[in-house]
């Protein structure tokens, strides 16, 4: 079946740094999902990549969806406490299914 | 407007006991998905319903676990004899359409333990 993998699993950064995850699919996507979870809490979204090659951009956080529509990264520029948390990516299997498939994140830490 | 709620937000349950979890989506949303994290794991899907239909259960134990919606109330997920591996946090999400370009919306979870 589809397997969704990310990298780096945790990152530790000083706040102000940049941080990068990488998103990486086995098949190609009709679109992918970013997801953040807070420690303790639930998965909020926060954006869809839809295009091949679209990059969108959110205040500090950019998002890139690649050319083959396999892999997707999320980036973001001088991080802040408040960014602390679990970084998902998630994409539909082929085929039209409705279940997302998500990968097993990236643990962000910022010390302060 | 409320969002997606789940109750309980914590549950204790002791081995062999049964679990239900509740689920209402957003108002005017009428497809619900569960998930279910283990700690430090993504989310893996469970079920997809709509009301008063399972349109996809690929992700569900075969045996102990079951998942409902029905025309009025909240959606259910309900297990059954539950063991130590049961316990995770079980995440509902609903959206106003398929989820192919629409975004889901998720609920604060149930935290599952089992002792």
């Amino acid at each position: 079946g589809q397997q969704v993998m990310q990298i780096p699993q945790y990152q530790h950064v000083q706040e102000g740094e940049d941080f990068t995850t990488y998103c990486n699919s086995s098949t190609t996507l009709s679109n992918i999902q970013w997801y953040k979870q807070r420690p303790g809490g639930h998965p909020v979204f926060l954006i869809q990549l839809v295009k091949s090659g679209e990059v969108k951009k959110q205040k500090r956080l950019t998002f890139q969806f690649g050319e083959a529509k396999k892999n997707s990264s999320l980036h973001i520029t001088a991080t802040q406490t408040t960014d602390v948390g679990t970084y998902f990516c998630a994409g539909p299997p082929q085929g039209g299914s409705e279940k997302l498939v998500f990968g097993k994140g990236t643990k962000l830490t910022v010390n302060p | 407007n409320a969002g997606v709620m789940q109750n309980p937000r914590h549950l204790v349950r002791r081995r062999g006991q049964e679990a239900r979890l509740r689920c209402s989506p957003m108002k005017g949303h009428s497809h619900v998905y569960w998930y279910r994290q283990l700690p430090e794991e993504g989310l893996k899907f469970m079920v997809y319903l709509q009301k008063e239909n399972i349109i996809d259960e690929s992700g569900m134990p075969k045996e102990r676990f079951s998942a409902e919606f029905p025309k009025e109330g909240p959606s259910i997920l309900r297990i059954q004899q539950v063991v130590r591996g049961d316990s995770a946090a079980y995440f509902c999400a609903s959206s106003s359409n398929r989820l192919t370009g629409v975004k889901a919306f998720f609920g604060q979870g149930t935290r599952l333990t089992v002792v």
